[in-house]
């Protein structure tokens, strides 16, 4: 079964700086799809960012990037240049890829919350 | 380009009732997924809906269930309710590459 592992409940970053947010996966299927998305107190889920499991490079969209270690089953969210408007909730989730290359559900870790000190 | 819209924002009963949500996608998408976000639980899966066939179901009860419509649209019925049913519920629709979008949910409380 897939799973989804996120060890760090809180962190805490200085603004303008960078941070590093974990996630490892587990999962027997050779194709998948592993997300990020943000949720503010709000409470809307906001997509960040995606790495399919055949993609050579690590993605990267804006201040975000995907550090995608296959072998580790690791896919850390690093934010660079911290803003205060970063602070939130963030979940790591998994998909599985079928042949056509659509995916089904996510399965989502528990989630970091993330202080973003001035 | 709009994005999921959910219905309603809030939504208050009382147990033993009956709740719908609905859920529309963004145009094109034709998969709709709905999520349970309970405190202290996390986001677990529901239902996965597409080109109007149940695709897919969490480890939730018979008394969640759902439809998707002509247009793609979605509603999330759930009977019986029960205080635990008290929760988050989002809504997602995807791209062809997976990529979900979220609506801004339905809180539902039940008293």
């Amino acid at each position: 079964a897939q799973k989804i592992t996120q060890t760090q409940p809180g962190m805490f970053v200085q603004e303008k700086e960078a941070v590093t947010l974990d996630c490892t996966y587990d999962t027997s299927d050779p194709s998948y799809g592993l997300f990020w998305y943000k949720q503010p107190s709000s409470g809307e889920m906001i997509f960040l960012i995606y790495q399919g499991s055949y993609d050579q490079q690590n993605a990267t969209e804006g201040r975000y990037s995907l550090n995608f270690q296959k072998a580790r089953k690791s896919a850390n969210l690093v934010i660079s240049a911290s803003q205060l408007g970063d602070s939130a909730m963030y979940f790591c989730a998994m998909s599985y890829m079928n042949y056509g290359g659509s995916q089904g559900n996510l399965i989502f870790g528990k989630g970091t919350k993330l202080s973003v000190k001035p | 380009e709009a994005g999921v819209t959910q219905s309603p924002t809030h939504l208050i009963k009382t147990r033993g009732q009956q709740a719908t949500l609905r859920c529309s996608p963004i145009s094109g998408h034709t998969s709709v997924y709905w999520y349970q976000q309970a405190l202290g639980l996390g986001l677990q899966f529901l239902l996965w809906y597409d080109e109007g066939e149940e695709r897919n179901r969490g480890n939730f009860p018979p008394r969640f269930s759902g439809r998707q419509f002509p247009n793609y649209s979605s509603e999330l019925n759930v009977n019986a309710l029960e205080l635990e049913d008290s929760a988050l519920y989002l809504c997602a629709s995807s791209t062809n590459r997976g990529e979900q979008y979220f609506g801004p949910g339905t809180r539902l409380t039940v008293t």
